[in-house]
């Protein structure tokens, strides 16, 4: 199957520091790739939806200049938390669709916890 | 507006017991997934249903897409405590995107 890897699984960042986050789909080209946040015992909210070699389409509500995103290749997106604050602690996981056939699949990363202190 | 309304949103029973998972839209979806999230994980696919009506058995696991495509049921039979965890369900409309459920949180007593 498909796999997608996201690296740091976790970290520990100051307030006010940066926080950069990478996503890679391994096996397969992505060059769409969506990124979310999930929050104790709740389901993933998007945030974004990472293209390559455009810009990134940002939910509602969620700051594009605090949050962001490169699709540098078609194997690798970056989120870079900028000046975290505590409230951006949380779990942030990536997908990729991958191709099976007429349909996509999502296949999702490990996820990076995400502590600011 | 939650396009996609899965319950129970939580479900706390004991190992052996049966239960049932729905997934509720007024959309049709081209297809629909089902995940299991494991805390701390991301999210893994179980099965994707694509044809109206369609039935899918993943060992004690049995999923149904509703005959329009725009719900689906998740049953385990005889649940067992590895069966906890976050259950996610996902449709598409055709295209990368992909609308997810709220999730439902089961949890399996030994």
């Amino acid at each position: 199957g498909a796999v997608v890897s996201q690296h740091p699984s976790w970290v520990i960042c100051k307030s006010g520091t940066s926080v950069k986050i990478e996503c890679r789909s391994l096996d397969f080209q992505a060059t769409t790739m969506f990124w979310y946040r999930q929050f104790p015992k709740q389901s993933l909210m998007l945030m974004a939806t990472s293209n390559e070699g455009s810009k990134a389409t940002y939910e509602q509500g969620v700051e594009k200049d605090k949050f962001l995103i490169n699709h540098a290749s078609l194997t690798l997106s970056t989120l870079t938390v900028t000046s975290a604050h505590p409230e951006d602690s949380s779990f942030y996981i990536c997908s990729a669709p991958h191709s099976k056939g007429t349909v996509y699949e999502q296949y999702f990363g490990p996820g990076t916890r995400l502590t600011v202190t | 507006t939650q396009l996609l309304e899965q319950s129970p949103q939580f479900l706390s029973i004991q190992e052996g017991e049966n239960l049932t998972v729905y997934c509720n839209s007024s959309s049709v979806f081209s297809s629909l997934q089902w995940y299991r999230q494991e805390p701390g994980e991301g999210p893994v696919l179980l099965v994707t249903v694509v044809t109206g009506g369609e039935v899918k058995k993943l060992k004690r696991l049995t999923f149904q897409f509703g005959d329009a495509r725009k719900d689906s049921s998740l049953h385990i039979t005889a649940a067992q405590p590895g069966d906890t965890g976050l259950y996610l369900c996902a449709g598409a409309r055709g295209g990368f995107k992909t609308i997810f459920g709220a999730g439902t949180r089961l949890f399996v007593k030994a």
